[in-house]
């Protein structure tokens, strides 16, 4: 059975601070992997990750992926308020199914 | 970017009622989107596959008579939650990719903004 297990489920952080969510994965026919931002409505897409050891960033997130240890990781530096949502790991099937992990709910207090 | 617009964003009703949902497009065609449901505090969990100009293919689980699906255009899919009930109270949430981006190539699924559905 597909499986994508994010971790922290929950982190709480000052301002400032940098952060660290985890997803691994097992999944069969790997696509790519992705990352969704989600406050109040529907997830806003960050970062697709398709081959291993290449690092994906914009502005203060960033994100990379190891395909063979099944895992990728987020980064957030310098974090702030704003940045408070849930993060959603998520797996694209060859299917073109997308198998969502619980996801990590972030809070930056200031 | 690539636009999804969801509608309605809430809907409370009294139950045996039956609710549509919209799930447009707005600036690409998608010949595919997807249906999702979340719980309070629970991921998104995909319901069903909406392919225009065919049959969805629902996930297991998912009674295709309870959630019927019509993709009629390439840039509408709707999703009527039929004689609904409190236990079908939740997010519901609509997802496409950019047909013209290619089956194959690796361009994301954007969302809607989702449809808030309480059954009373």
């Amino acid at each position: 059975e597909d499986k994508v297990v994010q971790s922290p489920l929950s982190l709480v952080v000052h301002e400032g601070d940098t952060v660290t969510l985890n997803c691994s994965y097992e999944v069969t026919n790997f696509r790519s992997l992705l990352w969704y931002k989600q406050e109040k409505k529907a997830p806003t897409f960050l970062f697709m990750l398709t081959s291993s050891g290449i690092e994906k960033k914009s502005g203060r997130l960033s994100s990379i992926l190891d395909k063979k240890e099944l895992f990728s990781i987020l980064n957030i530096t310098a974090t702030q308020t704003g940045d408070s949502a849930v993060y959603l790991c998520a797996v694209l099937r060859g299917s073109e199914k997308l198998v969502f992990g619980k996801g990590t709910k972030l809070t930056v207090n200031p | 970017g690539a636009v999804v617009s969801q509608h309605p964003s809430w809907v409370i009703c009294k139950s045996g009622t039956s609710v549509k949902i919209e799930c447009r497009s707005l600036d690409f065609q998608a010949t595919t989107m997807f249906w999702y449901r979340q719980f309070p505090k629970q991921s998104l969990m995909l319901m069903a596959t909406s392919n225009e100009g065919s049959k969805a293919t629902y996930e297991q689980g998912v009674e295709k008579d309870k959630f019927l699906i019509n993709h009629a255009s390439l840039t509408l899919s709707t999703l009527t939650v039929t004689s609904a009930h409190p236990e079908d109270s939740s997010f519901y949430i609509c997802s496409a990719r950019d047909r013209g981006a290619g089956a194959r190539s690796n361009q994301p699924q954007h969302f809607g903004d989702g449809t808030r559905l309480s059954i009373l």
